[in-house]
């Protein structure tokens, strides 16, 4: 069965950069698209952005240039990073496979911009 | 970016009865491809979304079939026929055809 794992500090503070990993189990992270989506209370689900096993990405534009994803096929992970990060960032952070129609495999983490 | 609406946002059900949720797009969601990336996701308290249908009408594996998804273009309905307890969660659908993808805002099913 596949499993999605997100890792990462629950506790960033304003200014700097948040950063995610999701580890893979079950299957491969070839051949596949992963995505990353959040959750706040406020405005709910949004998408973060998704990413191809070639690396190949396509972010939300209204995060503008803060987001980089890649992926390390050799620990079979893919990771997330957010600059710049204000309260607003503070959210549920979820990772899940495919894009168009995608299945949450992972639990999630909160993440809290603090300072 | 294309703005998903649903109705009701809370909805109250009776145990055994039926219960519909409503979901439109703004703008067609039928995709180049053909196909319709409308999906709808369950999400229990405390838990993280779950994916019931993709594609307006295909149910995931393990997803009871009192559970069914159906419309086109820019009007889409989940349907449960006969509500249980364990369907107490905030139900959203979600477009992933034109980017970037977006979710609408939910819909409470509790047990009146």
């Amino acid at each position: 069965q596949v499993q999605l794992q997100e890792s990462g500090p629950g506790l960033v503070k304003p200014s700097e950069t948040l950063s995610l990993t999701c580890t893979v189990s079950g299957a491969s992270i070839d051949s596949h698209y992963w995505t990353w989506i959040r959750q706040t209370p406020g405005k709910g689900l949004e998408w973060i952005g998704f990413m191809y096993d070639n690396g190949d990405s396509s972010h939300n534009p209204s995060l503008k240039s803060r987001v980089t994803m890649s992926v390390d096929t050799s620990k079979n992970q893919f990771s997330l990073k957010l600059t710049s990060v204000t309260a607003a960032d503070t959210a549920v952070y979820y990772c899940a496979r495919f894009a168009r129609d995608p299945e949450f495999r992972g639990q999630g983490t909160l993440v809290t911009v603090f300072s | 970016d294309v703005v998903m609406t649903q109705s009701p946002l809370s909805l109250p059900v009776t145990l055994g009865q039926p219960a519909s949720i409503s979901c439109r797009s703004s703008q067609s969601l039928v995709y180049s491809d053909g196909n319709t990336y409308l999906n709808w996701f369950q999400q229990r308290p405390g838990q993280s979304p779950r994916r019931l249908i993709y594609q307006v009408s295909n149910r995931d594996s393990g997803v009871p079939d009192r559970f069914s998804g159906s419309g086109s273009g820019t009007d889409f309905t989940l349907k449960i026929s006969r509500v249980e307890a364990e369907d107490v969660a905030v139900y959203y659908c979600m477009q992933g055809t034109h980017w970037p993808f977006t979710f609408g805002p939910g819909t409470k099913v509790d047990i009146q």
